[in-house]
């Protein structure tokens, strides 16, 4: 099945810093998510996103199907923003979602 | 739009018993799936239902299983609970079998004692 890696493990940034945090995948994809599991472990869509880009807020994405990877933007973070960043990937007739090991993002003042 | 909704929210179970976990999807999506996230290993896909039909199941032993009513809600049975079995059970739905984004609810928290 299709394999997704996510980079980097841990992030931590100061309020109102910018970040990025990328998603690879071993094969192409019809389904690319985001999502942002926050303390209380809710596990929030950011984006549904298996091509293009997309823009919500302060926060963007792009996935790039054909080099197999995708980026999630963060401007201007807040201490809300904290929490763990899952992209998710579902490729060929495969019904779940593989999930990456997670971004681990810590937002100070 | 009420989004995915799971009941209970948590839950406390000794060795041995059985659980059942339930999960309403998102008005008008037809496929549900169950996902398992236990401390340190991750999401796990366990199990997808669309249209009352068990469809797919991941690398889970048969004590876990389940059912897709007709109003397209779901049960998650655990029978044979082990101290493993400890994790935040999520539940998503979605519009199109293939392609649709998978929508989560807010997951039951399972603890074994």
């Amino acid at each position: 099945g299709i394999q997704v890696e996510q980079s980097p493990p841990d992030l931590i940034l100061q309020e109102g810093a910018n970040s990025t945090l990328r998603c690879n995948f071993s094969d192409s994809v019809n389904n690319l998510q985001w999502f942002h599991q926050n303390p209380w472990g809710q596990l929030i869509n950011l984006f549904y996103i298996p091509s293009g880009t997309k823009q919500n807020g302060r926060l963007s994405a792009t996935t790039v199907a054909t080099e197999r990877y995708s980026l999630l933007y963060i401007s201007s973070s807040q201490t809300t923003d904290s929490g763990v960043y899952f992209c998710a990937a579902r490729g060929g007739t495969a019904s779940k979602l593989t999930f990456g090991t997670g971004t681990r993002l810590q937002v100070t003042l | 739009e009420a989004g995915v909704t799971q009941s209970p929210t948590h839950l406390i179970k000794t060795r041995g018993q059985q659980v059942t976990l339930r999960c309403s999807p998102i008005s008008g999506h037809t496929s549900v799936y169950w996902y398992q996230q236990a401390l340190g290993l991750g999401l796990q896909f366990l199990l997808w239902y669309d249209e009352g039909e068990e469809r797919n199941r991941g690398n889970f032993p048969p004590r876990f299983s389940g059912r897709q009513f007709p109003n397209y809600s779901s049960e998650l049975n655990v029978n044979a609970l082990e101290l493993e079995d400890s994790a935040l059970y999520l539940c998503a739905s979605s519009l199109l079998q293939a392609n649709g984004a998978q929508h989560f609810g807010d997951g039951t928290r399972l603890s074994i004692l």
